[in-house]
C-alpha cells in the first residue's frame, strides 16, 4: 500500500478483556515501531523492530503488553486484561531501515470502559 | 537521561507573524533531531530532520549544540501552518524516537 495502514481505526472494549491492534507497514520497510498518544503521557515508544534482531521491547508499561512481527511485515500489538489507563491512540510507524525517517499510521484509538 | 522539553503548549500567532516553537534536549551522546507535525485529522509527518539542513513549507530549524536547542521558526506564520508539533530525539544507532510533550499552533487571520 502507499502507506502505513493501521486497524481497527477505533476499538471500544470493557476493562479486562484482552486487545489486538495490527500494523501492516510501508511495503519494504524493515523497521516497525509502535508509539502511544494519551493525553496525559504524550507521545511514548513502546517497541521496535528491526528485520530480524531482537525486538527493542524497553517502552512496553508492563507484562501486558506484547508484541510480534510475522515474517517480517505485519505486526499485532497484544494488550491482555485491558485497563482504563490503557486508553489511548496507539500509532505504528515504519522506516526503510533505522537510520531512515518514520512514517507513521493513522492509528487506532482505543477506548476501555 | 534523555530528555526532550518543548515549553510551550500553546502557540497562538496572528497570520504573517513570526512563529518560533521552542525544543531543548538533553542527550551525551550525537544527537539527531526532527520536528514532526499532525495536522487536525491527518496522520503525524515529518517536517523536518537537522540533517537535512532544508527549509520545509517555510520553516526552518537550527541544531544548536551549545544550547542543546532545536527551535522551528518560520518567518510569517499562514493558516495552515495551524497544527499540533512535536520536536523529537533519536539516540545513537537505535530508530526509536523520543518526543518532546508537543506544541499546539494556532494562526488567526
Amino acid at each position: 500500500g502507499a502507506g502505513v495502514s493501521q486497524s481497527p481505526s477505533n476499538k471500544v472494549t470493557e476493562k479486562g478483556k484482552d486487545v489486538e491492534l495490527r500494523c501492516d507497514p510501508i511495503s519494504g520497510h524493515t523497521a516497525l515501531y509502535w508509539y502511544r498518544q494519551s493525553l496525559g503521557q504524550g507521545l511514548e515508544f513502546l517497541i521496535y523492530f528491526q528485520g530480524n534482531s531482537a525486538p527493542d521491547k524497553s517502552g512496553l508499561p508492563s507484562d501486558r503488553f506484547s508484541a510480534e512481527r510475522t515474517g517480517g511485515s505485519v505486526s499485532t500489538l497484544t494488550i491482555q486484561r485491558t485497563q482504563q489507563e490503557d486508553s489511548a491512540v496507539y500509532l505504528c510507524a515504519s522506516s526503510f531501515d533505522g537510520n531512515q525517517p518514520q512514517h507513521f499510521g493513522d492509528g487506532t484509538r482505543l477506548s476501555i470502559l | 537521561a534523555q530528555r526532550v522539553t518543548q515549553p510551550e503548549k500553546l502557540l497562538s500567532v496572528f497570520k504573517g507573524a513570526p512563529v518560533e516553537l521552542k525544543c531543548n534536549y538533553s542527550y551525551s551522546g550525537s544527537p539527531e533531531l526532527f520536528w514532526y507535525v499532525q495536522y487536525s485529522r491527518q496522520r503525524l509527518q515529518l517536517l523536518l530532520r537537522h540533517i537535512s539542513r532544508e527549509s520545509i513549507k517555510g520553516f526552518t530549524a537550527d541544531l544548536n549544540k551549545g544550547e542543546t536547542s532545536f527551535h522551528l521558526k518560520k518567518p510569517f506564520a499562514q493558516e495552515e501552518d495551524s497544527a499540533m508539533y512535536y520536536c523529537a530525539l533519536k539516540s545513537g544507532g537505535w530508530g526509536k524516537l523520543q518526543f518532546g510533550a508537543g506544541t499546539q499552533v494556532v494562526v488567526t487571520p
